[in-house]
C-alpha cells in the first residue's frame, strides 16, 4: 500500500491549458508539501500545508494553486501552463516539524511536459 | 541562494569500498540534517538523519557525520554495494518552521 501516492505519473499538455495533480497520503501525517525538481535536478519546495492550512508559500507564480480538502490530500492546480513549468513535481508528507517529525516521505513524482 | 550545497555532482566507487558523500550548509539555524536516496523515476527515500546535538549517527552500513563548526556533514557507506547506485540528496531544516532545504545531489555509481 503506497504511503504517498500522486497521480498522474506523466502529464503531457499544451501551453495555455489548466491541469491538476493529485496527492494523497495514508500515513496519518499532519503536514504535506509540493516540490518542483527542475532540469538541473534541484528540488525546491513550493508549498507546505499543515492540517489543511497553508504555512509555506515560496515564490511561485500565482498560476499555481494548492488545495487541501483534508489533511490526507494536497492537490496542485496549475493554470495557463507555460513551457517553463515542465519539470517533475513531487508531493511529500511529514508528521510535522522539528527533529524526526520533519522527516518527509515522498511520492513517486509527476513528470509534466508542456508542449 | 543555495543554503545546502553538494559540490560533487558524481562519485564512482568500487564495490566493497567506502563511499563518502559530502554536504555543506550556510545557515547556523539548521538543527536537523537528513540524507535521501533517489532512484530514477522514483521519489526520494529517507535514508538517515542526525540532530545537531550529535556528531555521528549510524544505521547498518550508513553513517552520517556532522561537524557543526565547519557546517559540514558527510554520509559514509561501507561496504558499498551496486544497489547503492543512486542520487543522494542531503537536506537540512531549521529548529522552527517547516522549511526544508535540499542540496543539488550527488550521483553515486558503485562499480561491481
Amino acid at each position: 500500500d503506497t504511503a504517498v501516492s500522486q497521480t498522474p505519473k506523466y502529464l503531457v499538455t499544451q501551453m495555455g491549458n489548466d491541469k491538476s495533480i493529485k496527492c494523497e497520503q495514508n500515513l496519518g501525517h499532519d503536514t504535506m508539501y509540493w516540490y518542483k525538481q527542475d532540469s538541473k535536478k534541484f528540488l525546491k519546495i513550493m508549498f507546505s500545508y499543515n492540517n489543511k492550512e497553508l504555512i509555506i508559500n515560496e515564490t511561485v507564480p500565482n498560476r499555481f494553486s494548492p488545495k487541501s480538502p483534508d489533511k490526507a490530500h494536497l492537490n496542485l492546480h496549475i493554470n495557463s501552463l507555460e513551457l517553463g513549468d515542465s519539470a517533475v513535481y513531487f508531493c511529500a508528507s511529514s508528521q510535522g516539524s522539528g527533529g524526526a517529525r520533519s522527516i518527509q516521505y515522498f511520492g513517486a513524482g509527476t513528470r509534466l511536459s508542456v508542449l | 541562494d543555495q543554503q545546502v550545497k553538494q559540490n560533487s555532482p558524481s562519485l564512482s566507487v568500487q564495490e566493497g569500498r567506502i563511499s563518502i558523500l559530502n554536504c555543506d550548509y550556510t545557515n547556523s539555524m539548521f538543527d536537523y540534517f537528513l540524507w535521501y536516496k533517489k532512484y530514477p523515476a522514483e521519489g526520494p527515500t529517507f535514508l538517515i538523519s542526525i540532530s545537531s546535538i550529535k556528531d555521528k549517527n549510524e544505521d547498518g552500513r550508513f553513517t552520517v557525520f556532522l561537524n557543526k563548526s565547519a557546517k559540514h556533514l558527510s554520509l559514509h557507506i561501507v561496504p558499498s554495494q551496486p544497489g547503492d547506485s543512486a542520487v543522494y540528496f542531503c537536506a537540512a531544516t531549521p529548529n522552527t518552521g517547516n522549511q526544508f532545504y535540499f542540496g543539488t545531489g550527488t550521483s553515486l555509481t558503485v562499480i561491481p
